[in-house]
């Protein structure tokens, strides 16, 4: 695809229950991150990937929060028994590489509501 | 931790006026990045400027240029001839390999 896809765009799910988001890169892009962002605040650096590998996983917010990527393209942000604080915008992007100046290229986001 | 700092919420200006974002950070290392990343209505957050840490000069993109003040840590993004398009919040970010800092935004409005 053209550039980084996000799915579902919205998703509204009950207290407890668990979700699965999930972001298509940018072709040939190695690096993958994702962030969640509040209402009316800056991105939460969540965790990024370097291929299928996550170096440093301290950035999830508590332990109910795992990704994975498979195949070094589609990656997937579980929230398991998820709570009202969770409630947010998870964007994801990706780069060609994993270097400081790499310009990331961002998705649409998914934007979540637990009730 | 390093930290970036957005100071002000909200700006506004007027069409065809030039307005002026603020950002500081705080860091201890001598190499690292510095981008202006702007997110309209639809969410989609868009690089609007990139600044490497070891260049002097400021980077410059069309309208858009920033003021990087290295041993002020320092790194406001400069919108010249402001258009009703720019209307968006803007995130100052930092990076380095291994650490990704953004702002808290700043919410611009563009007055026609």
């Amino acid at each position: 695809g053209a550039g980084v896809s996000q799915s579902p765009s919205n998703k509204v799910t009950e207290k407890g229950k668990d979700v699965e988001l999930r972001c298509d890169p940018i072709s040939g892009h190695t690096a993958l991150y994702w962030y969640r962002q509040s209402l009316g605040q800056g991105l939460e650096f969540l965790i990024y990937f370097q291929g299928n590998s996550a170096p440093d996983k301290s950035g999830l917010p508590s332990d109910r929060f795992s990704a994975e990527r498979t195949g070094g393209s589609v990656s997937t942000l579980t929230i398991q028994r998820t709570q009202q604080e969770d409630s947010a915008v998870y964007l994801c992007a990706s780069s060609l590489g994993f270097q400081g100046g790499e310009t990331q290229y961002f998705g649409p986001g998914t934007r979540l509501l637990v009730l | 931790a390093q930290t970036v700092t957005q100071s002000q919420p909200e700006m506004s200006v007027q069409e065809a006026e030039t307005v002026t974002l603020s950002c500081t950070y705080d860091t201890s290392e001598s190499d690292y990045y510095l981008f202006w990343y702007k997110q309209p209505p639809s969410r989609q957050m868009i690089l609007v400027i990139r600044q490497e840490a070891y260049k002097q000069q400021n980077a410059t993109e069309n309208r858009f240029s920033v003021n990087f003040q290295k041993a002020a840590k320092s790194f406001s993004l400069k919108i010249s001839d402001s258009q009703l398009g720019d209307a968006a919040m803007y995130f100052c970010a930092y990076h380095t390999n291994n650490d990704m800092r953004f702002g808290a935004g700043t919410r611009l409005t563009v007055k026609p």
